[in-house]
């Protein structure tokens, strides 16, 4: 059982390249997000997606694109890499709990540097 | 939008000394969670927390969520250089599935 797992591991771009992160799940959990951990920032919530075929802006949407369209999969896009979005990247899925919580189930990340 | 203040920043202690480490919210906290990070690594799912008064242990760490439901402590007892990391709180913001994150708490034990 991986859990969830991303895809690559490390990467650097040159400013304005593009570049897609994948992550997948093999918990058949309906909630998947991406999250980016900077420095004192701590982690900042991306896109997330509450099923298949569907996504959402989180807290830092902007440069980046997602699609969800396979429930297992979950797809970061850069359309043209700036420095500022050197980083650490964070998958994480949650099974769909009604009336309740579920915890997050993380990804062991994927740094990137944009140069 | 709701926020997660953790205090202390970093915390450098000496093996076997009990710590804890706080995590208060802005508004009232639907689900709290606490997750531990090795540096380089993903999170690590602790425990949860959902009414207020809860208290959950695992091992030597206890995690409560008071009753007004928007602070939790993390606490360990005789802690050991195996629980050196950056200990994370997370909680939903009310009506939506978006976690959102504490900036972290770094903890150091010196042997």
């Amino acid at each position: 059982n991986a859990g969830v797992t991303q895809t690559p591991k490390f990467r650097v771009l040159k400013t304005g390249q593009s570049m897609t992160l994948l992550c997948a799940q093999d918990m058949n959990h309906e909630y998947m997000y991406w999250y980016r951990q900077d420095p004192g920032m701590g982690l900042r919530l991306i896109h997330y997606s509450v099923g298949e075929g569907t996504t959402a802006k989180g807290e830092v949407p902007d440069g980046y694109n997602v699609s969800r369209l396979k429930k297992q999969n979950f797809l970061l896009g850069l359309e043209s890499a700036a420095p500022s979005q050197t980083s650490v990247y964070f998958c994480a899925s949650s099974l769909l709990m009604t009336g309740g919580n579920s915890p997050l189930h993380f990804g062991n990340g994927t740094r990137l540097t944009v140069t | 939008s709701q926020e997660l203040e953790q205090s202390p920043q970093s915390l450098i202690v000496q093996e076997g000394k009990n710590l804890t480490i706080n995590c208060t919210s802005s508004k009232t906290l639907y689900g709290l969670y606490w997750y531990k990070q090795k540096y380089g690594e993903g999170l690590i799912f602790l425990m949860m927390l959902q009414k207020g008064g809860e208290e959950k242990s695992h091992e030597k760490i206890t995690a409560k969520l008071d009753e007004k439901k928007q602070q939790s402590s993390l606490h360990i007892t005789a802690s050991q250089p195996s629980h050196a990391g950056i200990y994370l709180c997370g909680a939903k913001q009310g009506g939506s599935e978006k976690l959102v994150f504490g900036k972290g708490t770094k903890l150091t034990v010196n042997p």
